[in-house]
């Protein structure tokens, strides 16, 4: 079982829709949760960290995080096409020492 | 502010030549990761520093690969002798503790 696990996509959803992208996790000790957002040939781009069960919401990016089933999700509100990118899910390790496990990300196509 | 520095951008070079990644981490940030992209393998962390200490080199994937930080504004990822196998793009990012994870722009190498 992988630490991090997203389906890979491609997530199409039309311009103005709820894309909705999914993320679970195999450590239960884990702390702190992370959504980047890459683009084609880019560095990932931190959008949003959550730390405690509940939803966190930044202007059109809801993030949500259940500990009890070990899943965090990220709702992208009213799609743009520029949305369009891989959305990595990154959650810290506490199996001795703190590290970033990243999922392999979920491509998103936002349709004009 | 000065985000994560990386030099080179590109690297070609041929089978069996030394390669050196450089990284410049935020400064404040104690945490330093040195990440590996493919498409077939997604992000994989190959080590990471804390307060300039190796803390986890788990990732690294052969006695070819090395990293040294020597202080807290710099750190490099060797490679010697280079493989095709390793043509990948090459992240470094920074962190305060296991808060908020920046990535640089990344290196990308390509071994002939």
């Amino acid at each position: 079982q992988k630490e991090v696990e997203q389906n890979s996509g491609p997530l199409s959803v039309p311009e103005g829709a709820i894309a909705s992208l999914n993320c679970t996790y195999s450590d239960r000790g884990s702390q702190s949760f992370f959504w980047y957002r890459q683009y084609s040939g880019k560095s990932p781009e931190l959008i949003m960290s959550i730390y405690s069960n509940g939803d966190k919401e930044d202007g059109r990016f809801t993030a949500q995080l259940n500990k009890a089933s070990q899943y965090v999700s990220l709702l992208i509100r009213d799609s743009q096409p520029s949305d369009s990118a891989t959305y990595l899910c990154a959650v810290t390790s506490t199996s001795g020492t703190y590290k970033y496990i990243f999922g392999t990300g979920t491509r998103l196509k936002v349709l004009a | 502010d000065a985000g994560v520095i990386q030099s080179p951008r590109h690297e070609v070079t041929e089978m069996g030549q030394e390669v050196t990644l450089r990284c410049k981490p935020i400064s404040g940030h104690n945490s330093l990761f040195w990440y590996r992209q493919t498409m077939m393998r997604g992000l994989e962390l190959l080590i990471y520093f804390n307060n300039n200490v190796p803390i986890d080199d788990s990732g690294m994937p052969e006695d070819r690969f090395s990293a040294k930080m020597p202080n807290a504004s710099f750190s490099t990822l060797k490679i010697q002798p280079s493989e095709p196998r390793d043509s990948a793009v090459y992240f470094c990012a920074s962190s305060f503790s296991v808060g908020e994870l920046f990535f640089g722009e990344g290196s990308r190498l390509t071994v002939l």
